[in-house]
């Protein structure tokens, strides 16, 4: 049981350039999201998900896209990168909403030159 | 979600027992109080939570005052390893999806 994982752990990027990072959770949770982490602050949520095939927009969505086409995996997905989305990636899930706790993945470190 | 009110630091002598404050007055009926840590480098750790009665697991124990506006976390036996920062969190069991990180209290053990 590996809980959640992140995919790349870490990853130098150029202005405009696009990638996606992956998280994968093995422990059938409906329930996964996608939070930043900028220096000395705390967690801020950009996507989430309430279940396989849908999507919604947190508190700093603007840049990304997401999806979740596997229960298991959601997807984040940078189109054109900024330097301001330097920053370190959480992913986390959870059995569902509502006083269930969150688990998180190790974090993929993303420098954008 | 109500805010919470953390000390930014405090520190802790290994094999005694931390003690962290947690002050959210505004908080109302149906929020839960959380616990996390985020040890350096990774990715935040569920500690505890509870409503209204104390908890206790394997990591720690959470004392709620009886008109819920401030929390405590204790860390019976602190160690090294417990060296982080510590966030409260308040959130509603009603379909809340987030989970809103202030700044913590940054937690130091030492020998």
């Amino acid at each position: 049981n590996a809980g959640v994982t992140q995919t790349p752990k870490f990853r130098v990027l150029k202005t405009g350039q696009s990638m996606t990072l992956l998280c994968a959770q093995d422990m059938n949770h409906e329930y996964m999201y996608w939070y930043r982490q900028d220096p000395g602050m705390g967690l801020r949520l950009i996507h989430y998900s309430v279940g396989e095939g849908t999507t919604a927009k947190g508190e700093v969505p603007d840049g990304y896209n997401v999806s979740r086409l596997k229960k298991q995996n959601f997807l984040l997905g940078l189109e054109s990168a900024a330097p301001s989305q330097t920053s370190v990636y959480f992913c986390a899930s959870s059995r569902r909403a509502s006083e269930e706790t969150q688990y998180f993945g190790p974090g993929t470190r993303l420098l954008v030159l | 979600d109500a805010k919470t009110t953390q000390p930014p630091s405090m520190d802790c002598a290994e094999g005694r027992a931390a003690n962290l404050p947690c002050n959210h007055s505004t908080i109302s009926g149906n929020e839960y109080v959380y616990w996390y840590r985020q040890i350096h480098s990774q990715g935040p750790q569920y500690i505890i939570h509870g409503l209204k009665n104390n908890e206790t697991n394997e990591m720690a124990s959470l004392i709620i005052t009886e008109d819920r506006k401030s929390s405590t976390l204790i860390l019976p036996h602190a160690t090294l390893r417990d060296t982080a920062v510590y966030y409260c969190i308040v959130r509603t069991r009603s379909n809340d999806y987030k989970l809103s990180f202030g700044a913590g209290t940054t937690v130091t053990v030492r020998a």
